[in-house]
């Protein structure tokens, strides 16, 4: 967790309400992928980014890679959306994807 | 989302128990990783094949742990003497490229008694 700092690490919201992740990365990172983990323990992907800004439905996301940070900005929250997010980066320098430690998002009504 | 498959979903094996999982990769991903994921969401990458060849493996993986992705056979991974320090979920991904987007399997959830 140390190289991908993940905040806050729960968020608890209404629904209907937005809210945003953040991750800092300490390594120079030069993909970053989102996921949410559902109880059962399944990824499911939800970016893959470049430096840059993507939108999927309720769901958008930034990676600066100069400044070295990502975010993952929720609108309209919804019950579906409870789960713990984790950013998780790639570099020129070590195999595999750097996870930071996750977000637990839980929505009430 | 992900086509990748892993069995089984549970494992509970003794200490000084092999253990060993199991990980189809989506069709045309010729790049397999295996992830370790502990009780603190902690994730460590373990080893990543091309085809069926090693790319990279940790210090960790090459003691006691063994893996291979043999040719029109699931990739597995398999712990030669399990210890409860093994006791995780495992993830099996696979990609189009070294560096590409990856994709997840269910995981396999190991128990070390």
């Amino acid at each position: 967790g140390d190289k991908v700092k993940q905040s806050p690490s729960a968020l608890s919201l209404q629904e209907g309400t937005n809210s945003a992740l953040r991750c800092n990365f300490s390594i120079a990172a030069t993909t970053v992928q989102w996921f949410l983990q559902n109880p059962r323990g399944s990824l499911i992907n939800l970016f893959y980014l470049v430096p840059g800004t993507k939108e999927n439905g309720r769901l958008k996301s930034t990676f600066n890679s100069k400044e070295s940070y990502s975010t993952l900005h929720i609108r309209d929250a919804q019950l579906e959306d409870s789960g713990t997010y984790f950013c998780a980066a790639e570099n020129n320098y070590a195999q595999g994807l750097t996870f930071g430690l996750g977000t637990r998002v839980s929505v009430f009504p | 989302n992900s086509k990748v498959i892993q069995t089984p979903r549970y494992l509970v094996k003794g200490q000084g128990q092999k253990a060993k999982m199991r990980c189809i990769p989506e069709k045309g991903h010729p790049v397999v990783f295996w992830y370790q994921q502990n009780k603190n969401n902690e994730f460590k990458f373990l080893i990543n094949f091309q085809n069926q060849e090693v790319l990279q493996q940790i210090d960790m993986t090459e003691k006691r742990f063994s893996a291979e992705c043999p040719s029109n056979s699931p990739c597995s991974l398999e712990i030669q003497s399990s210890e409860a320090g093994d006791s995780a979920l495992y993830l099996c991904a696979s990609s189009l490229g070294n560096y590409a987007e990856q994709f997840f399997g269910p995981g396999t959830r190991l128990t070390v008694l």
